[in-house]
């Protein structure tokens, strides 16, 4: 599986755009992206995913650079209750499992 | 509603003690899989299951134990061989596993903290 790079921590104002980027250099054709966050105490959730399309659902977008060597996701409206960790993943084709890494901890202020 | 429900929430243990974390789904996924996390770190894979009958060990399955006799049930054995159990253990099922990329969206139950005494 290719691995992933995000910062380690990033701050938002509350009803401001968060933008989440994620390095993956070593992609390869067949790996998917996918992020999931995790609330402080609870398990992980799972936000959005894409292969090298542009991708929006009720709760994110995510971004995919043409190289596919990155991405970002996007929460438009951030709220209060988006603080949390935000785990990158890249899982290929051929893998039965998830690896997930420390993530990008979110804080959105007021 | 569907979900997964992990049992319990908070337990204690005492060193050299056994103890089995429950982890039920009703939401018709062939695949399970147990997840350790530290505070402050990542969530690091224990084991994993496909399908009924058949698990893979992940990265850190020693000290660990599965079953999967039945499809609904994943439920992970800490074992007093395990040198450092204190944690935050999550269960996770998909719909299915290798070869459904598009399928493989992980639901997460709310997690079973462990501690030491």
């Amino acid at each position: 599986d290719a691995k992933t790079t995000q910062p380690p921590s990033m701050d938002c104002a509350e009803g401001r755009a968060a933008n989440l980027p994620c390095n993956h250099s070593t992609i390869s054709g067949n790996e998917y992206v996918y992020w999931y966050r995790q609330i402080h105490s609870q398990g992980p959730q799972y936000i959005i995913h894409g292969l090298k399309n542009n991708e929006t659902n009720e709760m994110a977008s995510l971004i995919i650079t043409e190289d596919r060597k990155s991405s970002t996701l996007i929460l438009p409206h951030a709220t209060l209750r988006d603080t949390a960790v935000y785990y990158c993943i890249v899982r290929g084709y051929n893998t039965d499992k998830l690896i997930f890494g420390t993530g990008t901890r979110l804080q959105v202020f007021p | 509603d569907g979900g997964i429900t992990q049992s319990p929430k908070y337990l204690f243990r005492k060193e050299g003690q056994n103890v089995t974390l429950s982890c039920e789904q009703n939401l018709n996924h062939d695949a399970m899989y147990w997840y350790r996390q530290d505070p402050g770190q990542g969530l690091r894979l224990i084991y994993y299951s496909q399908i009924v009958n058949d698990f893979q060990k992940g990265d850190i399955a020693e000290g660990y134990s599965v079953s999967r006799e039945k499809k609904e049930s994943f439920p992970l054995t800490v074992t007093s061989a395990q040198k450092n159990p204190t944690a935050f253990y999550l269960c996770a099922s998909s719909i299915a596993g290798q070869g459904a990329p598009g399928a493989n969206v992980l639901t997460f139950g709310a997690g079973s903290r462990l501690t030491v005494l």
